[in-house]
């Protein structure tokens, strides 16, 4: 079975460009999130879905971020305009489930982005 | 402020050697996983404890979840290169759930 798959690996573009990252999750997972997670820190949620409803977002910088899932399945991170300390490992993540206890969370590679 | 304490922040330790690696809160929550990060690598599960005072075993591995269902520590025997990585606890609370991650544990085992 195919675990969650991110494009790209990496990204490099110059600040005051878009950018945008994609997810697809694993087969059946309603929940879908979205972290960041800079060098050497745990990851810090961005934005969770479950099915096709942003049910989380307080922590997305909603001037310059949005996200999208539509039909419940897989999703887009964007960012415009991209600043400097945008730079991080965006991590997409899946799981089985609606506001489960247990909410076990299977990553995907993540997408490294450079901005300079 | 981390909902999620880890400690130590690093932990160098030579081949052979034991450790132990701490998640504390002041929060109860539902459950806590233990991640496994590698570098350039997303973080992989490694368990899930649910119960208060539940202890689980993964080979050299242990994971212990605080009576209080608070804390949780892994403790690993015999260290081996391979253990190398960042390692992370993460928990839904009990009163929502969001799924928050610790700053993690930088260990690295040296042959």
């Amino acid at each position: 079975e195919a675990g969650v798959v991110q494009s790209p690996r990496y990204k490099i573009i110059e600040k005051k460009q878009p950018v945008a990252f994609w997810c697809n999750p694993i087969s059946g997972h309603n929940t879908l999130y979205w972290y960041r997670q800079n060098l050497g820190q745990g990851p810090e949620l961005l934005i969770r879905y479950e099915n096709e409803e942003a049910v989380d977002d307080s922590q997305l910088p909603k001037d310059r971020f949005s996200a999208e899932r539509l039909k419940g399945v897989d999703s887009t991170l964007k960012i415009q305009p991209a600043e400097l300390g945008d730079s991080a490992v965006y991590l997409c993540a899946s799981s089985f489930g609606l506001g489960g206890s247990t909410s076990e969370a299977f990553f995907g590679q993540g997408t490294r982005l450079t901005v300079v | 402020t981390q909902l999620l304490e880890q400690s130590p922040q690093f932990l160098s330790i030579q081949e052979g050697e034991n450790l132990t690696v701490y998640c504390n809160s002041s929060s109860v929550f539902s459950s806590l996983q233990w991640y496994r990060q590698e570098p350039g690598e997303g973080p992989v599960l490694l368990v899930t404890v649910v119960t208060g005072g539940e202890v689980k075993k993964l080979k050299r591995l242990t994971f212990q979840f605080g009576d209080a269902r608070k804390d949780s520590s892994l403790h690993i025997t015999a260290a081996q290169p391979g253990d190398t990585g960042l390692y992370l606890c993460a928990g839904p609370r009990s009163n929502d759930y969001k799924l928050s991650f610790g700053a993690g544990t930088t260990v690295t085992v040296r042959a």
